[in-house]
């Protein structure tokens, strides 16, 4: 049965610094996503990551897939306020008909 | 940007009545999913539908039911309505297709339902 975990599950931190948020799951899987929360808003997706090694960037945020490890990460650069937010990761099974299974997110706050 | 539509947008109602959460998007995706999130904690997954006709029972036994009838349209009904119902229910949509960078699962922007 796929697991996914995400740590740290809290995170607060001072603009400016950097941090990584880890995604951890428990069986082989090939596509990976990471989305975004804000208080009292929808998901929005912020990253697709499908290969061994994938890297995407969108401004502060970087993320990576290690499907060997089951692991990804979501670097953040340099954090401002606006990156608070509660950030989701969430993977899929190998069948097309797998069901995607979300990690208990992280909440960020970054402190000005 | 996803198209994908949900309504009411917030809903205040008494315990024992019925309700359906309206979910509808424009993108002909085959895959639709309800999950129940309470404020900024994790995701549940209630129902999910490959297509029409075809419903499945998620992780939270919800006391809800799904319909797919046409594959623009997933609505979620709750029987009678108690207050332990009270959360948000987000509705998401995703391609079936080969390209898996299509199954993202695009999200509507929720439903906030409190029971008294």
């Amino acid at each position: 049965e796929l697991k996914v975990e995400q740590n740290p599950l809290f995170l607060s931190m001072q603009e400016g610094k950097n941090y990584t948020i880890y995604c951890n799951y428990s069986t082989t899987s090939d596509r990976l996503y990471w989305y975004r929360q804000d208080p009292g808003k929808s998901l929005e997706s912020l990253f697709v990551l499908l290969s061994n090694g994938a890297v995407k960037q969108e401004g502060r945020l970087m993320a990576s897939l290690d499907t060997k490890a089951r692991l990804s990460t979501l670097h953040i650069t340099a954090a401002v306020h606006d990156l608070s937010a509660t950030y989701f990761c969430a993977v899929g099974g190998m069948n097309r008909d797998d069901k995607i299974i979300f990690g208990k997110g992280t909440r960020l706050h970054i402190l000005p | 940007e996803a198209d994908i539509y949900q309504t009411p947008r917030y809903l205040v109602i008494g315990t024992g009545k019925k309700i359906t959460l309206e979910c509808s998007q424009t993108m002909g995706h085959d895959k639709m999913y309800w999950y129940q999130q309470d404020p900024g904690m994790e995701l549940h997954l209630i129902h999910y539908s490959y297509g029409v006709n075809s419903t499945e029972k998620g992780d939270l036994s919800s006391e809800s039911t799904v319909s797919r009838i046409r594959t623009e349209h997933f609505p979620l009904t709750l029987e009678s309505a108690r207050p332990s119902h009270t959360s948000q229910y987000l509705c998401a949509s995703s391609e079936l297709g080969s390209g898996r960078a299509r199954e993202t699962q695009y999200f509507g922007p929720g439903t906030r339902l409190l029971v008294l």
